[in-house]
C-alpha cells in the first residue's frame, strides 16, 4: 500500500539558512500533520491542514511556515535555522473517516551546524 | 499535568514471552482515541493499534492487543510471543475529540523495549 512520502530524507544546513521539507500524503487522505521529534524526545505537534486550510497550530516557531497545495502535498518552510532545530521532522496523513489514524512518513532528519 | 504518561523508560523481555507496556492518560473529553506506535532505531513511526473511547471491546491486531480500562484511564499495550524484531521504542498517543476531526496527537515519553534471546 502507498505510504506517506517525505523528501529529502536527510538535510544538513548551516545556522541562519533556510530549509524546505516536502510531504506527499497517502492518496485520498485529506489531512496532513507536521511533527518535530528532538533527539531522545517524543514527537511534538507543529501544524495541521485539512483540505488545504490550516486546521490546528501547535508549538511551531514564527520562523517556520507551512502550506498545503492543491494536489494535497504539503511543505514546511524553515528560516533562520538554529542549532536547536536539529531534529527528525515527520509528516503524517489521515482521513476524516473511521478512526482517523495518522500514518507517518519516514521523516526528514535535519542537522543544523 | 501530563496528558499521556508512560512510566517504564525501558523494558526487557525474553523472546517468545509476552510483555505489557503501560500507558495512562488524562483528558476531560468524552470522545478520544488512543494509539500505539512503534519506532525502531531506523526512526520511522509505525502505527500498531487503535482504541476509541466508546469501543467496548479491547482492540487486537495480530500479536498486539490493547488492555483498555476506561475508569482507570489506562491503555496498556500487550505484545504476545515477543520477537527480536519487536525491539524498539514504543509510544502511546492520544487524540482528543471525536474521530473525523483533524486533531493532533499528544505522545507519551515512550518505552524502549529490548527483546533478548
Amino acid at each position: 500500500a502507498a505510504g506517506v512520502i517525505q523528501s529529502p530524507r536527510h538535510l544538513i544546513k548551516e545556522k541562519r539558512e533556510t530549509a524546505t521539507l516536502k510531504c506527499y500524503p497517502i492518496p485520498r487522505h485529506d489531512t496532513v500533520y507536521w511533527y518535530q521529534q528532538g533527539p531522545g524526545q517524543d514527537p511534538q505537534f507543529l501544524i495541521s491542514f485539512y483540505e488545504k486550510m490550516q486546521s490546528d497550530k501547535g508549538s511551531i516557531p514564527d520562523r517556520f511556515s507551512a502550506q498545503q497545495f492543491s494536489d494535497y502535498h504539503s511543505e514546511l518552510n524553515m528560516s533562520s535555522l538554529e542549532l536547536g532545530d536539529s531534529a527528525l521532522y515527520f509528516c503524517a496523513s489521515s482521513q476524516r473517516t473511521g478512526a482517523g489514524t495518522q500514518y507517518f512518513g519516514p521523516g526528514t532528519r535535519l542537522l543544523v551546524l | 499535568a501530563q496528558k499521556i504518561t508512560q512510566t517504564q523508560p525501558g523494558m526487557f523481555v525474553q523472546e517468545k514471552e509476552a510483555v505489557t507496556l503501560d500507558c495512562t492518560y488524562d483528558t476531560s473529553d468524552q470522545s478520544y482515541g488512543l494509539f500505539w506506535y512503534k519506532q525502531p532505531s531506523s526512526g520511522e513511526m509505525i502505527f500498531l493499534i487503535y482504541q476509541g473511547s466508546y469501543d467496548e471491546q479491547n482492540a487486537t491486531e495480530g500479536r498486539y492487543s490493547l488492555n483498555f480500562q476506561k475508569a482507570r484511564k489506562s491503555a496498556n499495550l500487550v505484545i504476545s510471543a515477543s520477537q527480536l524484531g519487536d525491539s524498539a521504542m514504543y509510544f502511546c498517543a492520544m487524540r482528543e475529540g471525536r474521530a473525523g476531526t483533524a486533531s493532533k496527537l499528544t505522545f507519551g515519553t515512550g518505552t524502549r523495549l529490548q527483546v533478548t534471546l
